[in-house]
């Protein structure tokens, strides 16, 4: 019985370059989220996704970054010309119904832009 | 700007004492939800209130729900090492749309 899956857990990038990020919810579960944390922050909100629709992308950058989750394999938060700002850990979560559910975490990806 | 602000953002606590943690909004909240990161790790789920002034309780942990639903607490007895770790509220805010809006957390040090 898998939890959520995050891959791969470290990515360093060099500014510029692009950055993808792999989320396998737990099974059974259609919906993800994407959050992004700073170090000694909190959790901030960035996406929400079902199967094949961006629900609400209210707290992504509106350029640069991008997510998807398609009707076949995992989801996938994109990073276009990464800059030492996106130097993050970047955690997707996943629930079997609406938000207010307990949300599923995955244990992160971590982001360093050199 | 932040709808859930979280109180203390630091809590350095004795080993064996207890301590509070507070959520506090200024528009009514569906529900709440709290959630523990070990350092290092990942957030995990503890519990979620949704009636107004309900106490849910988890072996040495109380949470509360305030009467109004802007706020809650957990509080902690008989503090142990392992309690260590960041503890964030969530919410999910009407006006915000359907998601989750965490707070801030409060980072819980133990003093052995």
């Amino acid at each position: 019985n898998a939890g959520v899956m995050q891959n791969p857990r470290h990515l360093v990038r060099r500014r510029g370059q692009e950055a993808r990020l792999r989320c396998s919810p737990m099974k059974g579960h259609s919906h993800v989220y994407w959050y992004r944390q700073l170090p000694e922050e909190g959790l901030k909100f960035m996406v929400y996704l079902q199967k094949e629709n961006i629900i609400d992308e209210s707290g992504m950058p509106k350029e640069r970054f991008s997510a998807e989750f398609p009707k076949e394999g995992p989801s996938i938060l994109r990073i276009q010309q990464v800059v030492r700002g996106d130097s993050a850990a970047y955690f997707c979560a996943s629930s079997p119904g609406m938000p207010a559910n307990e949300q599923f975490f995955g244990p992160g990806t971590r982001l360093t832009v050199l | 700007g932040q709808q859930v602000m979280q109180i203390p953002q630091y809590q350095h606590v004795q080993e064996g004492e207890d301590f509070t943690t507070y959520c506090n909004s200024s528009t009514t909240l569906s529900n709440i939800q709290w959630y523990k990161q070990r350092p290092g790790g990942h957030p995990v789920f503890l519990i979620q209130l949704v009636k107004s002034g309900e106490v849910k309780k988890q072996k040495r942990l109380t949470f509360q729900f305030g009467e109004a639903k802007k706020n809650s607490s957990l509080h902690i007895t008989a503090t142990q090492t392992t309690d260590v770790g960041t503890y964030f509220c969530a919410a999910e805010i009407k006006a915000a749309g359907n998601k989750l809006t965490f707070g801030g957390g409060t980072r819980v040090l133990v003093k052995p």
